[in-house]
């Protein structure tokens, strides 16, 4: 299996301008999850989809931040217009179904730098 | 009040020694379970180790084990015998199973993390 996988791997940009970051989740899982990383705040879940469906958005710092599961196979999270704010890591990691004890794969995650 | 805690933000430990990371949680679900992950430099997040909370028996895998204190709510991960490559940050984690098919549809709540250094 190939895991769940994250592009690009690292991403730089100017602020202002519009991120893109994208997530294969691993084939025949139902759910996936966006996750942000930063030394301050530790991992925080941003949204959970369920069979494509949104679920839990609350974790959404604001407007800015907008993710889309199409189908069950790619899901993008987009920042528009990106802040010096949003520099951190975010993880994107699938579950193949909803229990107590099923853990989350995570993809390797994307390095967001916004100067 | 913080859901999961890890009180030492860094530990070292000799090569072939044994090691002990704290996590204590906070619940009121009589259900739930606790996950620890590592996570290298390289900045992947890899699943270590489950203990469920009606599970009788401290979970183990290989080097790793879970010494799992329910009522002191306290599951401590332990590492046996480290090695250099166990050098890495780990997290601590709980889903509630009250929560596991609600609103929030059981999302991992992860602790800050423990940097662990093997030294040689």
């Amino acid at each position: 299996d190939a895991g769940v996988i994250q592009s690009p791997r690292h991403e730089v940009t100017e602020m202002g301008q519009e991120v893109t970051l994208r997530c294969k989740p691993i084939s025949g899982h139902n759910s996936l999850f966006w996750y942000r990383q930063t030394m301050m705040r530790g991992l925080e879940l941003l949204i959970y989809f369920n069979n494509n469906v949104p679920i839990d958005d609350s974790g959404m710092p604001e407007d800015r931040f907008s993710a889309k599961m199409p189908n069950a196979s790619f899901s993008t999270l987009k920042i528009q217009p990106s802040e010096p704010r949003d520099s951190a890591v975010y993880f994107c990691a699938s579950r193949r179904r909803v229990a107590t004890n099923e853990k989350l794969f995570f993809g390797s995650g994307t390095q967001l730098s916004v100067l | 009040a913080q859901k999961i805690t890890q009180t030492q933000p860094g530990m070292f430990v000799q090569e072939k020694e044994a090691v002990t990371l704290d996590c204590t949680y906070d619940t009121s679900d009589p259900s739930y379970g606790l996950f620890w992950y590592k996570q290298p430099s390289s900045g992947e997040m890899i699943f270590l180790i489950y203990q469920g909370s009606y599970d009788q028996q401290n979970a183990t895998e290989g080097r790793y084990s879970l010494n799992f204190q329910k009522a002191r709510k306290s599951a401590n991960l332990v590492i046996s015998a480290s090695q250099l490559g166990d050098s890495a940050m780990y997290f601590c984690a709980m889903r509630e199973t009250s929560k596991t098919y609600g609103g929030s549809q059981g999302n991992l709540i992860f602790g800050k993390g423990t940097k662990l250094s093997v030294k040689p």
